[in-house]
């Protein structure tokens, strides 16, 4: 079956810097690829869609020059958290789907994201 | 905008019974739904999908109902095991975008 692959699984960093996590779908070709971030004991929460090679569509209150994605290829999507704090620290989830196909959905496994 | 919401937020069972899981959304536009496991510091795992042509779908010990008319779906759980402890969300599809529920806590008893 289709397996999204999600790097790291988990980071810890310092105030200020930034932070990239890639997600990576393994054996398709992935139009579209979703990013979330969960709370603890939260749903899921929607941040950014991306299609490849063009630029993201960011949710509301989700800041864009903060969370910068990039999906420039048809199985490769990353987010850069940018000078990350305290309050960014979460759980990052990406999912891909391909269009047209059963409208298939896979998640990866999620990054721990700690800012100290 | 979507909301979807659960019934019960924890769902506490014993192993060996069957459970439960229900699941209401609001937007009347969802063509297909996806009920999702989700173990602590994982992804979510996909369990089950059903379109909106059906109103029923099974799988191997999970089977899910859906009803179009008062916009609910519900998850059954055959048989619950303690590896079917987790979280489920079910998430509405409309349009190329999923919303996920708030999650239903499955807590298998031994």
């Amino acid at each position: 079956g289709a397996v999204v692959s999600q790097h790291p699984s988990r980071v810890i960093c310092k105030s200020g810097t930034s932070v990239k996590i890639e997600c990576r779908s393994l054996d398709f070709q992935a139009t579209t690829m979703f990013w979330y971030r969960q709370f603890p004991k939260k749903s899921l929460m929607l941040m950014a869609t991306s299609n490849e090679g063009s630029k993201a569509t960011y949710e509301q209150g989700v800041e864009k020059d903060k969370f910068l994605i990039n999906h420039a290829s048809l199985t490769l999507s990353t987010l850069t958290v940018t000078s990350a704090h305290p309050e960014d620290s979460s759980f990052y989830i990406c999912s891909a789907s391909t269009l047209g196909s059963n409208y298939g959905y896979t998640f990866g496994s999620g990054t721990r994201l700690t800012v100290v | 905008g979507e909301s979807v919401g659960l019934h019960l937020p924890t769902l506490s069972v014993q192993e060996g019974d069957n459970s439960i899981i229900n699941c209401a959304y609001s937007n009347s536009a969802s063509d297909y739904f996806i009920w999702y496991k989700q173990e602590s510091g994982k992804g979510p795992q996909f369990i089950i999908d059903i379109r909106s042509n059906m109103d029923k779908r099974q799988g191997q010990r999970v089977t899910v109902l859906l009803n179009k008319t008062v916009k609910h779906l519900s998850l059954q759980i055959a048989a619950t095991q303690p590896g079917d402890s987790a979280v489920y969300f079910c998430a509405p599809n409309a349009g190329n975008m999923l919303t996920f529920g708030g999650g239903t806590r499955l807590m298998v008893k031994p």
